[in-house]
């Protein structure tokens, strides 16, 4: 089945600093990725969704200046989160709509990013 | 707008019996999708089953079963012969099924299921 993989698994990384989260579909090609974020406890929340060589679309309340999204290709997705403050922690996930998926098809999920910021 | 009302923030169940995890939604799209997936304490997110609105049988997948009430607005998910495995998150989602747009998936809050040996 379609696989997305998602890098890194887990990263702790100093207030200020920027850090990359890569979304690769391994056998297929994501024309929709989007971007969730969770709270400990707490349901995805959709961040953005981006379609492969346009601007990525931010959910209202998400700063687009601060969780940048690049998807350059049909299957690469990379969120950045810049300047990365304590409130930025928490788990990112990202997930890819196939280019010719029919819904039940459609979602394929990354394995997350648990970002620490101290 | 779509959404998604799970309204059991935890639910337990002895080992070998059935549990059912309710599901509602609400949404003004004529044709959607319904899905459940699982989220152990690994984060990743496991699909378990899918509901078209137009499909007539209820769906079910192995020990996954779906009870799609279309008229009541509910897709309540039944494990049966629960696994100490099942122990996890269980999240209700929902998307458009056709027409133009980015057919994302809302979720709802969900349920923490316990498995009691």
């Amino acid at each position: 089945g379609a696989v997305v993989s998602q890098h890194p698994s887990r990263v702790i990384c100093k207030s200020g600093t920027s850090v990359k989260i890569e979304c690769r579909s391994l056998d297929f090609q994501a024309t929709t990725m989007f971007w969730y974020r969770q709270f400990p406890k707490q349901s995805l929340m959709l961040m953005a969704t981006s379609n492969e060589g346009s601007k990525a679309t931010y959910e209202q309340g998400v700063e687009k200046d601060k969780f940048l999204i690049n998807h350059a290709s049909l299957t690469l997705s990379t969120l950045t989160v810049t300047s990365a403050h304590p409130e930025d922690s928490s788990f990112y996930i990202c997930s890819a709509r196939d280019r010719e998926g029919d819904a039940f098809y459609g979602y394929t999920f990354g394995s997350g990013t648990r970002l620490t910021v101290v | 707008a779509q959404k998604i009302t799970q309204t059991q923030p935890g639910m337990f169940v002895q080992e070998k019996e059935a549990v059912t995890l309710d599901c509602t939604y609400d949404t003004s799209d004529p044709s959607y999708g319904l899905f459940w997936y699982k989220q152990p304490s690994s984060g990743e997110m496991i699909f378990l089953i899918y509901q078209g609105s137009y499909d007539q049988q209820n769906a079910t997948e192995g020990r996954y079963s779906l009870n799609f009430q279309k008229a009541r607005k509910s897709a309540n998910l039944v494990i049966s012969a629960s696994q100490l495995g099942d122990s996890a998150m269980y999240f209700c989602a929902m998307s458009p099924r056709i027409g133009a747009g980015s057919y994302q998936l809302t979720f709802g809050k969900g349920t923490k299921l316990s498995v009691i040996p």
